[in-house]
């Protein structure tokens, strides 16, 4: 079946350190994979997606490349800044059927 | 443009009432979808819309809940008789089309509470 999975958190960094929050997915074919964030308060947005493998989706200083190989999508972002504190979701879409899949969500919280 | 809007953007109510969360769409998609999200969990997929047609109602976790859409519009997702596990953030969000490269679009959800 299709699945996502996503390191846990919470994530606690410090201003401008380096991210990373792993994703793997399950799924047959190629599916579309997506990042989507949630701010404090705030309801869930597009941050970044791929479409194919070795896509490289970006947005707002983060990045995430589609790898087939190791079935991964990991978000990374180089510095991160206090306004970054968020909660991520990784999530795909199949190439068959009408569902998306999301994973749990990993918390960050960026301290200045 | 508008966004999906959602209302009431809050709703508490007793064990046992039936409630009514309401999901306004982006206007011209037509894929439409309802998520749970219990508190310091995922998102819980629950139903999809193409059109006022529900071709995966997979989700839907008893037969307490059921959605409508209408218009290819407005849906409406209802909970009967209430139960305290039913209280979560209701998510509703659209896409163009519904295809599997087109993102979803999300309303800030409704969280409902029962006491």
């Amino acid at each position: 079946g299709n699945s996502v999975t996503q390191m846990e958190g919470p994530v606690t960094l410090s201003e401008e350190a380096f991210l990373t929050i792993n994703c793997t997915y399950t799924a047959t074919g190629y599916p579309s994979l997506f990042w989507y964030v949630q701010y404090p308060g705030e309801g869930l947005q597009l941050l970044l997606k791929a479409t194919k493998a070795d896509d490289k989706g970006s947005n707002k200083g983060f990045e995430a490349t589609y790898r087939k190989e190791t079935t991964s999508f990991h978000l990374e972002k180089g510095s991160v800044q206090v306004s970054d504190s968020a909660v991520y979701f990784c999530a795909l879409h199949p190439n068959t059927g009408n569902q998306f899949y999301f994973g749990t969500g990993t918390s960050l919280t960026v301290i200045p | 443009g508008a966004g999906v809007s959602q209302s009431p953007s809050n709703k508490v109510t007793e064990k046992g009432k039936d409630v009514e969360l309401r999901c306004d769409p982006i206007s011209g998609h037509t894929a439409l979808y309802w998520y749970r999200q219990r508190l310091g969990q995922g998102l819980e997929f629950l139903i999809y819309f193409q059109g006022n047609s529900a071709p995966d109602k997979s989700g839907l976790p008893s037969d307490r809940f059921s959605a409508e859409r209408t218009g290819e519009s407005v849906s409406t997702l209802t909970i009967q008789r209430t139960q305290q596990e039913d209280s979560a953030v209701y998510l509703c969000a659209s896409s163009y089309g519904g295809a599997k490269n087109q993102p979803q679009h999300f309303g800030d959800g409704t969280r409902l509470s029962i006491l």
